[in-house]
């Protein structure tokens, strides 16, 4: 089946600070969403992106799907940016990356 | 739009009994809905696939005895964990796919966190 790898698996930022999440995958995709999870479980879609670049507010994602990966960015983080981000390949979520932002 | 819901959003029971899990898609007509788990710190795993009339796919090492899924309706799939045992205690989330437009978007439910004593 399908592997799907993110990376890095926890990240500390102060608030203000901007980051990159990275999600690799090993085959192709015609399915690609980035999830938030958060501290109650609820998952919040952020972006269904199989390719190309899409952008929300402070959030944005590429997924280059020839090269088999997709990234998420953040920009000025806020500790409400605080959880775990998923990224969900087909039907397989990746292990998550843990964001903690200090005010 | 493209809500689900989750029914309840967390249940205790004793071990040996039953609990059904509702998943409704309350916006949207889901012809696919899907059954993952969680456990804590951990990532969700895919259980089930639920196709609406016809019998669920299982994933690999999925007891499908015990973990009964039901997709009466285009709005409604249920799981039942029948039997339960402390090792089933775990977070259960559904998702559902609106694919009338052509997209592979899932919307997950709120999950339902299960506790077998």
């Amino acid at each position: 089946g399908i592997q799907v790898e993110q990376s890095p698996p926890d990240l500390i930022l102060q608030e203000g600070a901007n980051s990159t999440l990275r999600c690799n995958f090993s085959d192709s995709v015609n399915n690609l969403q980035w999830f938030h999870q958060n501290p109650w479980g609820q998952l919040i879609n952020l972006f269904y992106i199989p390719s190309g670049t899409k952008q929300n507010g402070r959030l944005s994602a590429t997924t280059v799907a020839t090269e088999r990966y997709s990234l998420l960015y953040i920009s000025s983080s806020q500790t409400t940016d605080s959880g775990v981000y998923f990224c969900a390949v087909r039907l397989v979520f990746g292990k998550g990356t843990k964001l903690t932002v200090n005010p | 739009g493209a809500v689900v819901s989750q029914h309840p959003s967390w249940v205790i029971c004793k071990s040996g009994t039953s609990v059904k899990i509702e998943c409704r898609s309350l916006d949207f007509q889901a012809t696919t809905m899907f059954w993952y788990r969680q456990f804590p710190k951990q990532s969700l795993m895919l259980m089930a696939t639920s196709n609406e009339g016809s019998k669920a796919t299982y994933e690999q090492g999925v007891e499908k005895d015990k973990f009964l899924i039901n997709h009466a309706s285009l709005t409604l799939s249920t799981l039942t964990v029948t039997s339960a045992h402390p090792e089933d205690s775990s977070f259960y989330i559904c998702s559902a796919r609106d694919r009338t437009g052509g997209s592979y978007e899932q919307y997950f439910g709120p999950g339902t966190r299960l506790t077998v004593t």
